[in-house]
C-alpha cells in the first residue's frame, strides 16, 4: 500500500526555518515524481514544486522559487521542504503528492498534509 | 499560466441527483486535466485522470470528458459520501506551472 506521512503540524515565529518532511513507503521511492502543495483558504491549491528522487531533477513554481528548497533523500525515502526564514504569508496546510505520471500531470497519492503557522 | 475556472461555485443537490461540474482552462491543455474530490480535514483525492480516465477504486458513478480548453465531471447519482468540493487540476507541457482550479462545492440540498 502505497502510503506518504508528513512531519506534523509547526508553529514558527517569521525569520525562522523549518523543514518539513514526507517519508513514502509502499513503492519505489525512486521511480516516482514527488510534488508539494500549498492550500491557503485565501488561494486554494497551490503547486509549490516537485522532484525526482531518481535523478535529483527538482523543479519549482516561480513564485516560490529561491523563497523555498525542496530536498530527497534516498536513503530513508523522505522528500523535504525547508525554509530559512519563514513570512507569516508562508501560514498554510503543505501536502505532498506522488505522481504516477511521467509527465507529472497528475497526483494519485497523498500525505495527511501539515499545519504551518508563522506567527509573532 | 493556464488559469482554471471552475463553475459553478457551490451545487446544491439531493442524494440521487446528477452533478455536472466545469472546469474551464485559459488555454488549451488537450487531455491533461485532474478531478480531484476533497472532504473537510482531509488531502486531496484523485478521482479522473487525462482527461477521462477514473483512478483506481473510483465508483462509476464518476465519469468525466472534455478536451483543450473544456471539461466536465459528472456523477451519475450523488451519494452521501460524494459531498465536498471538487478541485481540476492541469499540467499541459512545456514550462508553464501545474496549476488548480478554485474548486467547486457540492452541499447537500
Amino acid at each position: 500500500e502505497v502510503q506518504l506521512v508528513q512531519s506534523g503540524a509547526e508553529v514558527k515565529k517569521p525569520g525562522e526555518s523549518l523543514k518539513i518532511s514526507c517519508q513514502a513507503s509502499g513503492y519505489s521511492f525512486t521511480t516516482y515524481w514527488i510534488g508539494w502543495v500549498r492550500q491557503t483558504p485565501g488561494k486554494g491549491l497551490e503547486w509549490v514544486g516537485i522532484a525526482h528522487p531518481g535523478d535529483s531533477d527538482i523543479r519549482y513554481n516561480a513564485p516560490f522559487h529561491g523563497h523555498v528548497t525542496i530536498s530527497v533523500d534516498e536513503s530513508n525515502n523522505t522528500a523535504y521542504l525547508h525554509w530559512s526564514s519563514l513570512k507569516a504569508s508562508d501560514s498554510a496546510i503543505y501536502y505532498c503528492a506522488r505522481s504516477q505520471s511521467n509527465d507529472w500531470t497528475f497526483f494519485d497519492h497523498w500525505g495527511q498534509g501539515a499545519l504551518v503557522t508563522v506567527t509573532s | 499560466e493556464i488559469v482554471l475556472t471552475q463553475s459553478p461555485a457551490t451545487l446544491s443537490l439531493s442524494p440521487g441527483e446528477r452533478a455536472t461540474l466545469s472546469c474551464r482552462a485559459s488555454e488549451s491543455v488537450s487531455y491533461s486535466l485532474a478531478w480531484y474530490q476533497q472532504k473537510p480535514g482531509q488531502a486531496p483525492r484523485l478521482l479522473i485522470y487525462d482527461a477521462s480516465n477514473r483512478a483506481t477504486g473510483i465508483p462509476a458513478r464518476f465519469s468525466a470528458s472534455g478536451s483543450g480548453t473544456d471539461f466536465t465531471l459528472t456523477i451519475s447519482s450523488l451519494e452521501a459520501e460524494d459531498f465536498g468540493v471538487y478541485y481540476c487540476q492541469q499540467r499541459s507541457s512545456g514550462p508553464r506551472p501545474l496549476t488548480f482550479g478554485g474548486g467547486t462545492k457540492v452541499e447537500i440540498k
